[in-house]
């Protein structure tokens, strides 16, 4: 079964430090994964894939297909990063499965 | 832009109400989704719509129901409202590419 796990319900860490929001899943195939974001008071909106392997507002993503993992990672974190972060694994005909989520609270 | 809108932003029924979401989206998708949003359990998919008038199950589609008699709109039906349906309900859509667009919520409360 399709299964997306994200082990932190919250991360909290310094303005400038490193963040890492980690990310397991468990797929048969090859998976197609994604980062989505909820900004406070904001709609849910896609972040990065993996397929794009670009840098977005300075988050990137690894696929890591032998520890079945998606981490999301930014070197120094700001704190307009603050959000909900939700690691999601696509399935058949574009439906996703999500993570639980976790809250990244970045502090001054 | 891609526009996806939900009828309510809030919502408080009572338990045993028929209940109407609707979630309108404005760039001719052919994918709609309901989910259901809850700490700790993330996104949850309710439904999923892939043409009008086709439907397929999700992931917890007990205890509700869907329509889709136009492309832009995506109604869930809770047929009587329960306690345990108290809860964010997301709509969102996609077209050619995999990319989600979500609207904004509906958050219902069930009493």
């Amino acid at each position: 079964a399709q299964r997306v796990t994200q082990p932190e319900k919250l991360l909290s860490v310094f303005k400038g430090a490193p963040v890492e929001l980690k990310c397991n899943y468990s797929y048969s195939g090859s998976p197609e994964l994604f980062w989505y974001v909820q900004y406070s008071r904001q709609r849910l909106q896609l972040l990065l894939r993996h397929i794009s392997r670009e840098s977005i507002k300075g988050f990137t993503a690894d696929l890591n297909k032998g520890e079945t993992s998606f981490h999301l990672k930014k070197p120094f974190a700001q704190e307009e990063d603050s959000a909900m972060y939700y690691c999601a694994l696509a399935r058949d005909r574009n439906k996703l499965v999500f993570g639980a989520g976790t809250i990244l609270r970045v502090k001054s | 832009d891609v526009k996806v809108t939900q009828s309510s932003r809030y919502l408080v029924k009572r338990t045993g109400e028929k209940v109407f979401l609707e979630c309108v989206q404005d760039m001719d998708h052919e994918n709609m989704f309901w989910y259901r949003q809850d700490p700790g359990l993330g996104l949850r998919l309710i439904y999923f719509s892939y043409d009008v008038k086709m439907k397929e199950k999700g992931d917890i589609p007990e205890g509700y129901s869907v329509s889709r008699e136009k492309k832009e709109r995506f109604s869930l039906i809770l047929e009587s409202a329960s306690t345990n349906q108290t809860s964010m309900y997301l709509c969102a859509s996609t077209g050619i590419t995999d990319t989600q667009y979500f609207g904004p919520g509906t958050r219902l409360t069930v009493l």
